[in-house]
């Protein structure tokens, strides 16, 4: 079946823009997770969803971050105000037992220029 | 915060040969987990680990859970072209749902 996937592949934005990116899990997965990674580093936690409430956003770095999962299944990262610091690879996971089982989407690399 | 720590950041590899990278950790993890990540892709599990002292192989791949719970390792034997990549190992505390990630190990090919 369809993996995880994510839209823009590629987002290339200016410094103070608003960007959105789309995760699609897999269908049936009621965990659904974001990672940021930077460049030469392991994902760093973002935000956990379960089913359509955030479980855990502890993640977040400041609140310039939001994510949304309005029917449990699709979300939407959002950034407000971009930085340069944000640039990175955004990862979504998704899993339908537990964290040990998570399934990851190619990722969107966000460049703010 | 949690920290894991990977080492070797990097390594080559010679086809044949068998490689060793290892995970340390500041806390206990329930869970110990190692990925693989291909450029472009986003990381793919190899071996869960559950039970401290736990030794689990997946074909050529080998990962053991530390005693103290603070550590991993994983090795790959018998190495062909297609190991190149970044290995992350990962770890699943007590308390809530998420990951702890390392900063992978790099495995290149010996020019």
């Amino acid at each position: 079946g369809a993996g995880v996937s994510q839209t823009p592949s590629n987002k290339v934005t200016e410094k103070g823009k608003y960007v959105e990116l789309r995760c699609d899990p897999i269908s049936g997965h009621t965990a659904l997770y974001w990672y940021r990674q930077s460049l030469g580093q392991g994902p760093e936690f973002l935000i956990y969803f379960q089913g359509t409430g955030a479980a855990d956003d502890s993640g977040l770095p400041n609140d310039r971050f939001f994510a949304v999962r309005p029917e449990g299944s699709v979300s939407t990262l959002k950034i407000q105000r971009t930085e340069r610091g944000d640039s990175a690879v955004y990862l979504c996971a998704s899993s339908a037992r537990g964290a040990d089982t998570q399934y990851f989407g190619p990722g969107t690399r966000l460049t703010v220029l | 915060g949690q920290q894991l720590n990977q080492s070797p950041q990097s390594m080559f590899i010679q086809e044949g040969e068998d490689v060793s990278m290892n995970c340390t950790s500041s806390s206990i993890f329930n869970t110990w987990l190692w990925y693989k990540q291909d450029p472009g892709e986003g990381p793919v599990l190899l071996i869960a680990l559950y039970k401290a002292g736990e030794l689990t192989s997946n074909g050529r791949l080998t990962a053991q859970f530390g005693i103290t719970r603070k550590d991993s390792f994983l090795n790959i034997s018998a190495s062909i072209p297609s190991d190149v990549g970044i290995y992350f190992c990962a770890g699943h505390g007590a308390a809530g749902n998420k990951l702890t990630f390392g900063g992978g190990t790099r495995v290149l090919v010996k020019p």
